[in-house]
């Protein structure tokens, strides 16, 4: 059973237009919500979060928006350029009832194209 | 520099071999994880640690050993019990509060 359904699979955007990606979770008990950039042969890199409490996140050219309602939430990427070209990865966690997170539940993935 | 060491990059073993990778922090991070990624896949929790000597299973314990003897290191061994582990190991830490989790560069394991 997979937890973070994410789409589309692959993406391919114009330099300067607007890339959105799509989460959405199934789990109830999720309170946290990363988004990570990932190179070829290298580690995912942490993009931006947003908690449940907040249905808007903005940092630079990147924003989360969340719908708490429907159990989803999307990345956007304004202006988005030919280094933002990537592999996308949404996630998600709940913390232990001690107050400790446990591990995240990863998407599959989006594969983005920025062509100049 | 501070940040999430693994090593090696690259790792070759025959079939039937158990293999121990490495992961070292200097972040001060109380919580250490594991993730496996295969191609198309997002990343798989294999297993995690919250405090020294104590760790939890994740989605995919089975096949893999950890240890956390020490709050810097968190190292994973891949049994031959493990039917498939031709994969990219990645190895994350956190402070635990806030949950962000920072990833080492990954280990790329090749088993034939």
């Amino acid at each position: 059973q997979q937890q973070v359904k994410q789409s589309p699979q692959s993406l391919i955007v114009q330099k300067g237009g607007i890339s959105i990606i799509n989460c959405a979770y199934e789990n109830t008990a999720f309170d946290y919500f990363p988004w990570y950039q990932q190179f070829p042969g290298k580690g995912p890199a942490l993009l931006i979060a947003i908690r449940p409490d907040v249905s808007e996140k903005k940092e630079g050219r990147f924003t989360i928006s969340f719908n708490k309602s429907a159990k989803q939430f999307s990345l956007h990427i304004m202006d988005s350029q030919p280094g933002d070209s990537a592999t996308y990865f949404c996630a998600a966690s709940k913390r232990f009832s001690g107050g400790g997170a446990d591990g995240l539940t990863f998407g599959k993935g989006t594969h983005l194209i920025i062509q100049p | 520099d501070g940040g999430i060491t693994q090593s090696p990059k690259y790792l070759f073993r025959k079939e039937g071999q158990n293999v121990t990778l490495s992961c070292e922090q200097n972040l001060n991070h109380d919580a250490m994880y594991w993730y496996r990624q295969d191609p198309g896949q997002g990343l798989r929790l294999i297993y995690y640690s919250q405090i020294v000597n104590d760790f939890q299973k994740g989605d995919i314990a089975e096949g893999y050993s950890v240890s956390r003897e020490k709050k810097e290191s968190f190292p994973l061994t891949v049994t031959s019990a493990q039917k498939n582990p031709t994969a990219f190991y990645l190895c994350a830490s956190s402070s635990g509060l806030p949950s962000e989790q920072y990833f080492g560069p990954g280990t790329r394991l090749t088993v034939t």
